[in-house]
């Protein structure tokens, strides 16, 4: 019974490739974020959405982009990837009450993106 | 901004013994949530303990606990009884209440448990 859960684990992959990671939850949650966590550990914010809004981290290259089938998946879709986007990709779900923000956010298992 | 700091990049501790790491915070806001996650080298986000702002009562989960000084923006983490299986990368991370995409973490600590 995974809550959140992430495909692939691990991908490895060429420069210039396009490439998605997949997402869902089974938690019932309106609200979905991924994060990238680089080899120094530093976990950033890339994308917060629910049904209502989608939050761009100014950060991230337009090259990211979220793509939500449905309220239990949130796909990250990248294109021409670089080196630079080598890291762990983690999605997290949450669920968000009448414009409140809940406080606990529920962590997939992350996947291990290795541009070569 | 809101920025989060860990002072403490690796830490170690005896099994059995206490150990705390620290975390401190830096916002303008008076409406949060401080959070503790615990990243084992499986790589998955596992939340071990929240504190809600308002509340000034520390959070307690078993063996940990944390300590909430909002005055002076600090929130560390108490692990009593260490185990083995407590090793990992502790991540303090802080989550807006009026916001819920800022969400921020800090650099995190390792810490090491010595059998």
């Amino acid at each position: 019974d995974t809550a959140v859960s992430q495909t692939p684990k691990y991908l490895v992959t060429q420069m210039g490739n396009d490439k998605s990671i997949k997402c869902e939850q089974n938690l019932g949650h309106d609200t979905m974020y991924w994060y990238k966590q680089d080899s120094k550990k530093f976990l950033k914010i890339m994308f917060s959405y629910n049904n209502k809004e989608l939050i761009i981290n100014e950060t991230v290259p337009n090259r990211f982009s979220p793509k939500s089938p449905d309220k239990a998946h949130l796909n990250l879709h990248i294109n021409s990837l670089e080196l630079g986007d080598s890291a762990v990709y983690f999605c997290a779900s949450s669920h968000l009450l009448a414009g409140q923000s809940t406080d606990t956010q529920y962590f997939g298992p992350g996947t291990r993106l290795t541009v070569l | 901004a809101q920025t989060v700091t860990q002072s403490q990049p690796e830490m170690s501790v005896q099994e059995a013994e206490t150990v705390t790491l620290s975390c401190t915070y830096d916002t303008s806001e008076s409406d949060y949530y401080l959070f503790w996650y615990k990243q084992p080298p499986s790589r998955q986000m596992i939340l071990v303990i929240r504190q809600e702002a308002y509340k000034q009562q520390n959070a307690t989960e078993n063996r940990f606990s944390v300590n909430f000084q909002k005055a002076a923006k600090s929130f560390s983490l108490k692990i009593s009884d260490s185990q083995l299986g407590d090793a990992a990368m502790y991540f303090c991370a802080y989550r807006s209440g009026a916001h819920f995409n800022k969400f921020y973490f800090g650099s995190g600590t390792k810490l090491n448990v010595k059998p």
